[in-house]
């Protein structure tokens, strides 16, 4: 069963930069897994930042960019806020219809 | 603006059976692929099912395949999830998804629906 790993915590402060990554227990990742991410706060559905590796989902700031690096898929957040502070997911699609959610990052701005 | 209600969630002993729906508005409902994932209570995201815009093809993840079945009507803008033989290990919070891309599915997902609780326990 391929497991898709993130980080399980980051802090960043106001203002500063983080980058967020998404792998995978056996491989690397690179653009043809069209990796996405998504923003989650207690109690919300989920939120679309990124797909297809770089292209912000509708009204999503250009402080959020996604990127590969290596051999992972990476979010980067530039110039965090506070309300940046939430859980983050990769996802990343597998081939034949599947798809497979990363464990997730919980980000902290303080 | 793009809209998703999900309903039929509930509380159902092991074994027994579910149906989800999920009402869209907001978009052309039948150029769109739809996807279902959960979350279980405390726990991350987990992608279920997808079904293609004309839902001629669905796909499922492991854990839910011979059980769950995805299907739509495009007539009617409405997803659905048969949920059968339930488990435990069901019970979460399930959205109904809106996909990216009218041409590439795996664009993956988009605009996501508030979600339905389910819960499977005696």
């Amino acid at each position: 069963q391929t497991v898709v790993t993130q980080e399980p915590s980051f802090s960043v402060s106001p203002g500063g930069t983080v980058t967020l990554t998404c792998g995978l227990s056996s491989g690397s990742v690179s653009s043809s897994y069209y990796p996405s991410w998504y923003q989650q706060t207690p109690g919300q559905a989920p939120r679309t930042l990124m797909y297809s590796t770089n292209i912000r989902s509708s009204g999503v700031p250009d402080r959020f960019s996604g990127s590969i690096l290596g051999s992972k898929a990476a979010l980067t957040i530039t110039g965090a806020q506070a309300d940046d502070e939430s859980d983050y997911y990769c996802v990343l699609y597998m081939g034949s219809g599947s798809f497979v959610f990363g464990t997730g990052t919980k980000v902290t701005v303080l | 603006e793009v809209h998703l209600l999900e309903s039929g969630g509930g509380l159902v002993q092991p074994g027994g059976s579910l149906r989800l729906s999920c009402a869209a508005s907001g978009f052309t409902f039948s150029s769109y692929a739809m996807s279902w994932v959960r979350q279980a209570p405390g726990k991350g995201l987990e992608w279920v099912s997808g079904i293609s815009n004309s839902g001629g093809s669905t796909y499922y993840t492991d854990s839910v395949k011979g059980r769950f079945t995805i299907s739509r009507d495009n007539s009617k803008n409405t997803l659905h999830l048969q949920m059968n033989s339930l488990r435990a290990e069901d019970t979460a919070a399930y959205h109904c998804v809106k996909g990216v891309s009218t041409y590439y599915y795996y664009y993956g997902m988009d605009v996501w629906g508030q979600g339905t609780t389910v819960t499977v326990s005696s």
